[in-house]
């Protein structure tokens, strides 16, 4: 059964910083592995799609890295800022029978004004 | 605009009672999901479909009931039997096949029993 780990679990950190976000997957046999945004109350946004035969993504200040193999993932925001406060959580679409999505349980961000 | 629309945004529920949550889609996705999500943790996979008139248990079924009658439709019932049901409710969806298999959510369904 996959599961997937995010550390840490919450981070604070003052604006302008850069910082890595991490996610860890038990079984490699992925699909692709989706990084989301999560704001108090609400749904999940989509930031970065990585197919697993690629090794990143990038969308603006966001860049996603994976390497499959080691069942690893990293989500870097360079010059964060207030606005990038919010809870992110990683998910692996797991190829097989199965083909579901799983989550980790988020990583808390606070960026200080 | 596509998307995938989730109603009532909040839920009350008194003991005993069944409610059924809406979820809809217009993306023309095969595959729709429902995960339960609680404080502090991460979602939990109740049930998904990945065809209309076919849906699978996920990690967390019991006390739950689908129906996939329509592809663009995927309704979840919280039975009397879910002994807690209070819980942030999201519904998802994705392209089942093709190139691009990006997960889309709804803004979810707060359930609250009183």
């Amino acid at each position: 059964k996959q599961e997937v780990t995010q550390i840490p679990a919450a981070l604070s950190v003052p604006e302008g910083e850069n910082l890595v976000l991490n996610c860890s997957f038990t079984d490699s046999a992925i699909y692709n592995l989706q990084w989301f945004r999560q704001d108090p109350g609400k749904g999940l946004t989509s930031l970065l799609l990585i197919q697993s035969s690629q090794r990143e993504q990038t969308s603006g200040r966001l860049n996603a890295s994976l390497d499959k193999s080691s069942g690893r993932s990293t989500l870097y925001i360079a010059a964060s800022q207030p606005g990038d406060s919010a809870t992110y959580l990683c998910a692996v679409f797991s190829s097989g029978s199965a083909r579901q999505l799983t989550f980790g349980s988020g990583t808390q961000l606070t960026v200080l004004p | 605009d596509g998307g995938i629309t989730q109603s009532p945004k909040y839920l009350f529920r008194k003991e005993g009672q069944n409610v059924t949550l809406s979820c809809e889609q217009n993306l023309n996705h095969d595959a729709m999901y429902w995960y339960r999500q609680d404080p502090g943790q991460g979602l939990r996979l109740i049930y998904y479909s990945q065809i209309v008139n076919d849906f699978q248990k996920g990690d967390i079924a019991e006390g739950y009931s689908v129906s996939r009658e329509k592809k663009e439709s995927f309704p979840l019932t919280v039975t009397s039997a879910q002994k807690n049901p209070t819980a942030f409710y999201l519904c998802a969806s994705r392209p089942r096949t093709g190139g691009t298999t990006e997960a889309f959510f709804g803004q979810g369904t707060r359930l609250t029993v009183v």
